[in-house]
């Protein structure tokens, strides 16, 4: 079935990049979605690109998609400490059904 | 800026209880989802509904059933709330194929 894989933690230092991956399996997804979480809060949208498109850069932040490999990645530029979330990628195929795939999410600690 | 409300942050109730969890969004969107968060599990789907009074089965619907009486509107109903149960519960919107917003969540504890 359908799967969306995250690795689990990322610690970076502050003022570093962060580079967040995630692979996907269904190759039909049309929308692939990065997701912040803080503390307690819901999740906020940062960020999506489509899946005719390879890169989107959006201020500090740059996705890079790579269908061949069913990879997708989120580049935090110069990383702060607010930064620190989890951050989720999801994956929406052309089932019909608005469904989203979502990964387990990464939890980023950025290190003063 | 869409807005989605949940009822309540936090919510303490006793096994067996019949337990509703409201979610209201105020920007006429279509779709609607409640999801459960669990450590490590990521963001599963309980139920979802892309029309009012029309609902779908996501991948753990088992103990919930949900209520879309108006479109604004989608409830999520613990028929007899377990210790299981007991988890983040997050809801979202969405207008046709466009990005799910979502609410603050509802941290539910059944004792």
């Amino acid at each position: 079935g359908e799967d969306v894989e995250q690795s689990l933690f990322l610690s970076v230092r502050e003022g570093d990049s962060s580079v967040i991956n995630c692979t996907y399996t269904d190759s039909s997804s049309t929308y692939l979605y990065w997701y912040k979480q803080e503390p307690g809060a819901g999740l906020q949208l940062l960020t999506y690109i489509f899946s005719n498109m390879d890169m989107k850069q959006d201020q500090r932040l740059t996705v890079l998609l790579n269908k061949k490999d069913k990879h997708l990645s989120l580049r935090i530029a110069d990383t702060q400490t607010g930064d620190s979330a989890i951050y989720f990628c999801a994956e929406a195929g052309t089932s019909g059904t608005y469904k989203y795939i979502f990964g387990t999410g990464t939890r980023l600690k950025v290190l003063a | 800026d869409v807005k989605v409300t949940q009822s309540s942050r936090y919510l303490v109730k006793r096994t067996g209880e019949k337990v509703f969890l409201e979610c209201v969004q105020d920007m006429d969107h279509e779709n609607m989802f409640w999801y459960r968060q669990d450590p490590g599990l990521g963001l599963r789907l309980i139920y979802f509904s892309y029309d009012v009074k029309m609902k779908e089965k996501g991948d753990i619907p088992e103990g919930y059933s949900v209520s879309r009486e108006k479109k604004e509107r989608f409830s999520l109903i613990l028929e007899s709330a377990s210790t299981n149960q007991t988890s983040m519960y997050l809801c979202a919107s969405s207008p046709g194929y466009q990005p799910q917003h979502f609410g603050d969540g509802t941290r539910l504890s059944i004792l």
